[in-house]
């Protein structure tokens, strides 16, 4: 089956600092990959995905490259804001599917 | 669009007595999610529906937890009896196939 390592949290890092948080995965066939967020008090929201090798997928500054090699898609943003501070969510989901395997996420917390 | 909606937002009950959590999905969307979130296991996926059908049940925890999904537009999921260690955030997500969820923003669940 489908499972996930994030780093564990929480991140604390100051305002316009570098973001990293890794992921890797396992999974069968060819993944899809995704990063979702969870703001306080909110469900999950979809923040990029790649659906296929060497893709990157990106949004809201945020990137993250589908890396078969190493079976990673770390989530990378060059200069956070306290806005970011939330819970993030890396899932594989089978190829052709759509049931997502999270683990316990990582939070970030930005601070000025 | 409304989104996934949820309810209720807060359920405070006492251990023994049957809860009941409700969801209505994205019109349109023919998969639904219940997951639950707690700080030790983070996001479990308890079942998930296709048009109207539960598909994987697997992460459902005991006989005390089942889920109805008696229209395209409606969802339970049931507690009964409920105890302390169901304490947690629940879940319901839609999906229109193979695309990414849509999360409601949740039902905190206390048992006391």
């Amino acid at each position: 089956g489908n499972s996930v390592t994030q780093m564990e949290g929480p991140v604390t890092l100051s305002e316009e600092a570098f973001l990293t948080i890794n992921c890797t995965y396992t999974a069968t066939g060819y993944p899809s990959l995704f990063w979702y967020v969870q703001y306080p008090g909110e469900g999950l929201q979809l923040l990029l995905k790649a659906t296929k090798a060497d893709d990157k997928g990106s949004n809201k500054g945020f990137e993250a490259t589908y890396r078969k090699e190493t079976t990673s898609f770390h989530l990378e943003k060059g200069s956070v804001q306290v806005s970011d501070s939330a819970v993030y969510f890396c899932a594989p989901v089978p190829g052709g599917g759509n049931k997502l395997t999270f683990g316990t996420g990582t939070q970030l917390k930005v601070e000025l | 669009d409304a989104g996934v909606i949820q309810s209720p937002r807060h359920e405070v009950t006492e251990m023994g007595q049957e809860v009941t959590l409700r969801c209505k999905p994205i019109s349109g969307h023919n998969s639904l999610f219940w997951y639950r979130q707690t700080m030790m296991r983070g996001l479990e996926l308890l079942i998930y529906f296709n048009n109207n059908v539960p598909i994987d049940d697997s992460g459902m925890p005991e006989d005390r937890f089942s889920a109805k999904m008696p229209n395209a537009s409606f969802s339970t999921l049931k507690i009964q009896p409920s105890e302390p260690r169901d304490s947690a955030v629940y879940f319901c997500a839609s999906s229109p196939g193979n695309s990414p969820l849509h999360f409601g923003n949740g039902t905190r669940l206390t048992v006391t």
